[in-house]
C-alpha cells in the first residue's frame, strides 16, 4: 500500500532552535500534503495544506512565519518550526493525497519536545 | 462547512463483544468519510472510506460502517472485539475530492477492550 515517511520521529530540543519535519511519500507523487497538529488525546487540527510549487494556505490562527513549509517537489514537503518554543511542543503529523478521489495517507507523525 | 460529532470519547468493552463507534457528520454536498484509527504515538491507518455507491462499506481488520444519509450517520462497526483492536478512532469528513481534499475530523473516540 501507499506508504508516507515522516521524519524525524522524535526531537528534543532547546528554546529557540528551528526544527525541519521532512514528509516523503515513498511510492506516489502527492500534489497535496497537509501538515496538522495534535495536542494529547485530542483530535488532528489542521495547520496547512501545501501545493506542490505553491505557496501553502494555512489555516486561520497558524502563523505561517512560525511554521513554514516548503513542498519542492511531489514526493516531498517540509514543515520547519522556526525559534521553538515549549508551547510548539505537540505531535506533528503528515498526509499526502494522492489526488483521483484516493484517501490521504498518513506519516507516523513526528513529537516534538521543546525545553 | 463541514463537521464531525463522535458521540462518547471513551468507549469500553469485553473482548469478543460488538463494537459500536459513533459518528454523525454535516455537510453541505454529498460527503465522502473515512474511519482512522490511531495507535499510540503513530499516524492515522484508514480503516475504510465512503465516497459514493454502496453504503455499507467493509474495511480491515473486520470493521464496517454505513453511510445513512437521512441520518447524516457512519457508525463504525465490529461483530467481535479483539484486543488489538484496543486504539483510538477518528471519523473524519470532507466535501467530496478535488485538488483540496481538506479533510475534517471528529475528537476521537479511545476503544478499550477488557479481557
Amino acid at each position: 500500500g501507499a506508504v508516507v515517511s515522516q521524519h524525524p520521529s522524535r526531537v528534543i530540543c532547546k528554546s529557540g532552535t528551528s526544527v525541519k519535519i521532512e514528509c516523503r511519500s515513498l511510492d506516489f507523487q502527492a500534489t497535496t500534503m497537509f501538515w496538522y497538529r495534535q495536542f494529547p488525546k485530542q483530535s488532528l487540527m489542521l495547520m496547512a495544506t501545501s501545493n506542490e510549487g505553491s505557496k501553502a494556505t494555512y489555516e486561520q490562527g497558524v502563523e505561517k512565519d512560525k511554521f513554514l513549509i516548503n513542498h519542492a517537489s511531489l514526493t516531498l514537503s517540509t514543515l520547519t518550526v522556526t525559534s521553538a518554543h515549549p508551547e510548539d511542543s505537540s505531535f506533528y503529523i503528515c498526509s499526502a493525497y494522492p489526488g483521483h478521489n484516493q484517501p490521504q495517507h498518513f506519516g507516523d507523525g513526528t513529537r516534538l519536545s521543546i525545553l | 462547512a463541514q463537521s464531525v460529532t463522535q458521540l462518547g470519547s471513551h468507549v469500553s468493552v469485553s473482548e469478543g463483544a460488538l463494537v459500536l463507534l459513533r459518528c454523525n457528520y454535516s455537510s453541505s454536498v454529498p460527503p465522502y468519510l473515512f474511519w482512522y484509527v490511531q495507535y499510540p504515538n503513530q499516524g492515522l491507518q484508514l480503516l475504510l472510506k465512503y465516497t459514493t455507491g454502496a453504503t455499507l462499506v467493509k474495511g480491515i481488520n473486520g470493521f464496517e460502517a454505513e453511510f445513512k444519509k437521512s441520518e447524516t450517520s457512519f457508525h463504525l462497526t465490529k461483530p467481535s472485539a479483539h484486543m488489538s483492536d484496543a486504539a483510538e478512532y477518528f471519523c473524519a469528513v470532507t466535501e467530496g475530492g478535488g485538488s483540496n481534499y481538506k479533510l475534517t475530523f471528529g475528537k476521537g473516540t479511545l476503544l478499550t477492550v477488557n479481557p
